[in-house]
């Protein structure tokens, strides 16, 4: 079965300091990845996505996300992190024949002051 | 260019009612998806449309339908409506296959 697995829901971070959510994928899915954001009572923002080329993908916002096939992640990162940083992060992916998205159950990501 | 437009933007319903949420891709855009949000399951997908043609399907009751226009627009039906439906509806637009899906506000409906 097709499935996208974030492996934290909650991830806890000062701020200025480095951030990584994590982020494991099914073969079948594995052909499109994309990173989300969502802040409160809002629609989905693309951060980054992945769709061939180099596996380091660099988005919108300082976030970066690298592709490995052999351990089937997509992790986001992010050097420095704001209050602002202060979201919902979901990942996805599809497949080439197909526009549905599959979602992880998203992360949670806490920057304190 | 204008995002991606879902109207109303909130919604409150009885029980038993209908409700239908629209949606207004971006402008070229012409696959459109609708997704479900609630806090215990997550993002979950109920439709494509590509052309005013379903395309794909989620796993969804009858209750739940949708259709698109010829200009791309589409709109999504949920008959009979249950506490349960209550949640947040977000619509996508894109390319097609294979390109980077773009979300309206989506409408937040409750259903009392």
């Amino acid at each position: 079965a097709q499935s996208v697995t974030q492996l934290d829901s909650q991830v806890p971070v000062f701020e200025e300091a480095p951030v990584e959510l994590r982020c494991n994928y099914s073969s079948s899915v594995s052909v499109y990845l994309f990173w989300y954001v969502q802040y409160p009572n809002q629609g989905l923002q693309l951060l980054l996505k992945y769709l061939s080329g180099s596996t380091l993908v660099k988005g919108i916002n300082g976030f970066e996300a690298e592709f490995n096939k052999s351990q089937t992640s997509f992790h986001l990162r992010k050097p420095s992190v704001h209050i602002s940083d202060t979201a919902e992060y979901f990942c996805a992916g599809t497949t080439s024949n197909t526009g549905k998205l599959i979602f992880g159950q998203g992360t949670t990501l806490q920057v304190k002051p | 260019k204008a995002g991606v437009t879902q109207t109303p933007r909130y919604l409150i319903k009885t029980r038993g009612q209908q409700v239908t949420l629209s949606c207004s891709p971006i402008s070229g855009h012409r696959s459109v998806s609708w997704y479900q949000q609630t806090p215990g399951q997550g993002l979950q997908f109920l439709f494509e449309y590509f052309s005013e043609t379903q395309r794909n399907k989620g796993n969804f009751p009858g209750r739940f339908s949708g259709r698109q226009f010829s200009n791309s627009r589409s709109e999504m039906n949920v008959s009979t409506l249950e506490l349960g439906d209550s949640a947040l509806y977000l619509c996508a637009s894109s390319l097609g296959q294979g390109s980077e899906a773009f979300f309206g506000q989506g409408t937040r409906l409750t259903v009392v």
